[in-house]
């Protein structure tokens, strides 16, 4: 896990706010992946991008969830006007050119409580 | 729709012993199987993966096996140590890249 840096590590928001949620992929790293883990469940992918690019959104859901890789700074995972059903952990991957799986690597996660 | 998964939610196995956790698929274009180990509060991390092409992959303690014929592989563990008590997660990638979980097993050594 060393090297992809997630934070807050922990976030409270009430119901309506927003919450933003950062990721600095591990140095030399392109691709960032962001994934979900419901209470009881396994970890459901989110979106994958590339530097200003998204290549991925299909975990997405259509509305409210939004997220960006811009060319300079951390990756955002944003979620706007946040309902009690949003609270989970977030985790954020990354790997490098020619990914074969086994090269992503995971940060420690954002657990998001919305009261 | 579950592509990736693992029936046994907990497995409790005496230290030494082996232990063995199983995962089913149903996407025959799955390209490589992975298993991750993940702590409470921590990110998963890598364990050991296997490429469609092979049948068995060994790194240690841990081997992972491939039937392909049964869209199944499973973790095998020997042996097993206190220290490897967490969830552990199958995973499977199309292309290399998207990983598709399944929902963990939580595994229990007993010293």
């Amino acid at each position: 896990n060393a090297g992809v840096m997630q934070n807050p590590r922990h976030l409270v928001r009430r119901r309506g706010q927003e919450a933003r949620l950062r990721c600095s992929p591990m140095k030399g790293h392109s691709h960032v992946y962001w994934y979900r883990q419901l209470p009881e469940e396994g970890l459901k992918f989110m979106v994958y991008l590339q530097k200003e690019n998204i290549i991925d959104e299909s975990g997405m859901p259509k509305e409210r969830f939004s997220a960006e890789f811009p060319k300079e700074g951390p990756s955002i995972l944003r979620i706007q006007q946040v309902v009690r059903g949003d609270s989970a952990a977030y985790f954020c991957a990354s790997s490098g050119q020619g990914t074969t799986g086994n090269t992503i690597y995971f940060g420690e996660g954002s657990w998001l409580t919305v009261v | 729709d579950q592509q990736v998964k693992q029936n046994s939610p907990s497995l409790s196995v005496q230290e030494g012993r082996i232990s063995i956790l199983n995962c089913d698929y149903t996407n025959s274009m799955f390209d490589y199987f992975l298993w991750y180990k993940k702590y409470p509060a921590e990110g998963p991390t890598f364990l050991i993966s296997i490429s469609s092409i092979k049948d068995k992959n060994e790194d240690g303690r841990f081997t992972v096996f491939l039937n392909k014929s049964a869209k199944h592989l499973s973790l095998h563990i020997v042996p097993s140590q206190p220290g490897d008590s967490a969830v552990y997660f199958c995973a499977a990638t199309l292309y290399g890249n998207k990983l598709v979980f399944g929902a963990g097993t939580i595994l229990r050594v007993k010293s």
